[in-house]
């Protein structure tokens, strides 16, 4: 069975300065990672998702992931940080056959 | 692009009423999710639909059922409603089941269901 943990319930960052959020997954077979992200009071929203190949993914609005088998981690960074990007972030996980199954989702605070 | 879309976006009814909840994948894609996300909870897997067959299904009350029609639109019908089951519902889709080729799953919008 598949599972993610996010190993951050919140996280509180300074505008504009980097920020890294933590996700470790397991399963028993290959896996397809992804990060979607939810402003509040509105839908899920794909930022970058790892299929295969280059293990360092490249999303929308400046994030990026990068995807290690050996730490079963899969996190997301961003260099620098704007008010715009709070947020719920959700990291989940996939066997690409079938349904994705989410973690708990890290609250991005930016502080002014 | 299309998206996924969702009706109505937000619905509010009484205990022990009944909901139902429409999905409309985007053009071409044969499988359709039901997640449900309570206040501050990630979205929990529900059941899923592939070529109007169920193909997964996960933490549905039973007192809730769904089916996947011909143009591949859905429908999450709800009865007997509880104060628990306010939340967010949102529906996915994909194109494919079983081709493990990682097919993205988009999600729509998301249904805001109150129980009152």
């Amino acid at each position: 069975a598949q599972s993610v943990t996010q190993l951050d319930s919140q996280v509180p960052v300074f505008e504009e300065a980097p920020v890294e959020l933590r996700c470790n997954y397991s399963s028993s077979v290959s896996v397809y990672l992804f990060w979607y992200v939810q402003y509040p009071n509105q839908g899920l929203q794909l930022l970058l998702k790892y299929l295969s190949g280059s293990t360092l993914v490249k999303g929308i609005n400046g994030f990026e992931a990068e995807f290690n088998k050996s730490q079963t981690s899969f996190h997301l960074r961003k260099p620098s940080v704007h008010i715009s990007d709070t947020a719920e972030y959700f990291c989940a996980v996939s066997d690409g056959d079938d349904k994705i199954i989410f973690g708990k989702g890290t609250r991005l605070h930016i502080l002014p | 692009a299309a998206g996924v879309i969702q009706s109505p976006r937000h619905l509010i009814k009484e205990k022990r009423e009944t909901a139902t909840l429409k999905c409309y994948p985007i053009p071409r894609h044969d499988t359709v999710y039901w997640y449900q996300q309570g206040p501050g909870q990630d979205p929990q897997f529900l059941i899923s639909f592939y070529e109007k067959m169920q193909s997964d299904k996960g933490s549905i009350p039973d007192r809730f059922s769904a089916q996947q029609f011909s143009d591949y639109h859905s429908e999450l019908n709800m009865s007997s409603l509880e104060l628990g089951d306010s939340a967010l519902y949102f529906c996915a889709s994909s194109l494919g089941v079983g081709q493990g080729g990682g097919n993205t799953i988009y999600f729509g919008e998301g249904s805001w269901l109150t129980v009152v």
